[in-house]
């Protein structure tokens, strides 16, 4: 198994430009979950989805969409990048409910908005 | 609200044993889990307490006291590469299950 997979690993953006990260996982988990970290920040929620056809809003989501149409991707999309959403960008998934609650991590996308 | 709190920095010597608490306050609780993070890493999963009382896996130990919305992360026979930042994470009771961080412990193991 791949386990979670993000792409792309580094991205640089001009302030305005559109992009879509993409989350993909082969573990058949039905939640999944985009968070963002900051320097000496903990990870903060900006969307979610219980399963396919399924989001909801995080603590952080403005400035982002996300769409939830297989069980297996779940992209998130800057709508129009500003440098407040320079980044690392984590995407999660697990078992919903989970079993011990353990969410399984993709490698991460460091955005950089210029 | 939601919040949680833990210590921002912890120096500890190889061999030794360290805690990290974490207090919490959330309007709904299902369970606190703990994550580690490397430099440059993807946080992966360390314990998980839904209930009161410790939870051991190997050298790491989890506690929670739910009464006084508290636990802790307790790390044994301490090895330079568990040099990490360590997050506590509430998940909420409900549908959504939707896990609130701490702002992380960096943890310093020196020889």
């Amino acid at each position: 198994n791949a386990g979670v997979t993000q792409t792309p690993k580094f991205q640089v953006l001009k302030t305005g430009q559109s992009m879509t990260l993409q989350c993909a996982q082969d573990m058949n988990h039905e939640y999944m979950s985009w968070y963002r970290q900051d320097p000496g920040m903990g990870l903060r929620l900006i969307h979610y989805s219980v399963g396919a056809g399924i989001t909801d809003q995080g603590e952080v989501p403005n400035g982002y969409n996300v769409s939830r149409s297989t069980t297996e991707d779940f992209p998130l999309r800057l709508l129009s990048a500003a440098p407040s959403q320079t980044s690392v960008y984590f995407c999660a998934s697990s078992h919903f409910p989970g079993h011990r609650e353990t969410q399984y991590f993709g490698p991460g996308t460091r955005l950089l908005v210029l | 609200g939601q919040s949680l709190e833990q210590p921002s920095e912890v120096t500890a010597v190889e061999g030794a044993i360290v805690q990290i608490n974490c207090t919490y306050q959330t309007s709904g609780f299902y369970g606190l889990s703990w994550y580690q993070q490397h430099d440059g890493g993807a946080p992966t999963f360390l314990s998980y307490n839904a209930l009161d009382g410790l939870e051991e896996t190997g050298r790491f130990s989890s506690f929670l006291s739910r009464s006084d919305s508290y636990g802790y992360l307790l790390l044994q026979e301490l090895q330079m590469k568990d040099s990490a930042s360590y997050f506590c994470a509430v998940s909420g009771a409900g549908n959504n299950r939707k896990l609130i961080w701490g702002l992380g412990t960096s943890l310093a193991v020196n020889p």
